[in-house]
């Protein structure tokens, strides 16, 4: 149980694009998920905090307007990253929690997203 | 002061060994603590959780909490090769927010 999945796993495009990642919680529901984006050899950051039928939470310095987020059900959210720069690449990771089990958060495999 | 900090490493044990794993934290009142192992290029998979004071045991892992002194370790047994990955401690504090650490990259050398 608890299985989450991403798609795409991977995905190139070009710069001043957009790209949309989904986040599925495959056999429980996930009233909050969360985005992070890890860099080659640093560690998880918290980009935002989606909680279903609400508006994402943001950490400080994440630009909400270029990194949209949606929840719309209890078993899927969407970021859309809006006109990718270089620097956008990452490697991006969602993370749902167990609606009765509030201490427990399960991974998706991650989204590698390079920007040409 | 980082909410949850970790020795980078690396880290390298004989195959066999026993693998230690630190990790404190900065909000007193965190209830909640979690060690992820992350393979290179995959995401991170949960490994233990541990709630209250002392020891917690699964199979060849050991999570140990001290709340007085702000310390979570993890403990692997038996070390293998396939142990070899990076060890993310995570801590839910009092705001419920999740916290990880920088990580801890472990080398079992057979």
């Amino acid at each position: 149980g608890a299985v989450v999945s991403q798609h795409p796993s991977w995905v190139i495009c070009k710069s001043g694009t957009s790209v949309k990642i989904e986040c599925r919680s495959l056999d429980f529901q996930a009233t909050t998920m969360f985005w992070y984006r890890q860099f080659p050899k640093q560690s998880l950051m918290l980009m935002a905090t989606s909680n279903e039928g609400s508006k994402a939470t943001y950490e400080q310095g994440v630009e909400k307007d270029k990194f949209l987020i949606n929840h719309a059900s209890l078993t899927l959210s969407t970021l859309t990253v809006t006109s990718a720069h270089p620097e956008d690449s990452s490697f991006y990771i969602c993370s749902a929690r167990v609606m009765d089990r509030v201490s427990e958060q399960y991974f998706g495999p991650g989204t590698r997203l390079t920007v040409t | 002061q980082k909410e949850v900090e970790q020795n980078s490493g690396p880290l390298s044990v004989p195959e066999g060994a026993i693998a230690s794993l630190n990790c404190t934290y900065s909000d007193r009142g965190s209830q909640s603590f979690f060690w992820y192992r992350q393979y290179s290029g995959k995401s991170p998979e949960l490994i233990m959780s541990i709630y209250s004071n002392g020891d917690k045991e699964d199979g060849r892992f050991t999570a140990q909490l001290n709340k007085a002194s702000q310390y979570v370790s993890l403990l692997i047994r038996d070390s293998q090769p396939s142990d070899s990955a990076t060890y993310l401690c995570a801590v839910r504090n009092t705001g419920n927010q999740f916290y990880f650490g920088t990580g801890t990259s472990l080398t079992v050398i057979p």
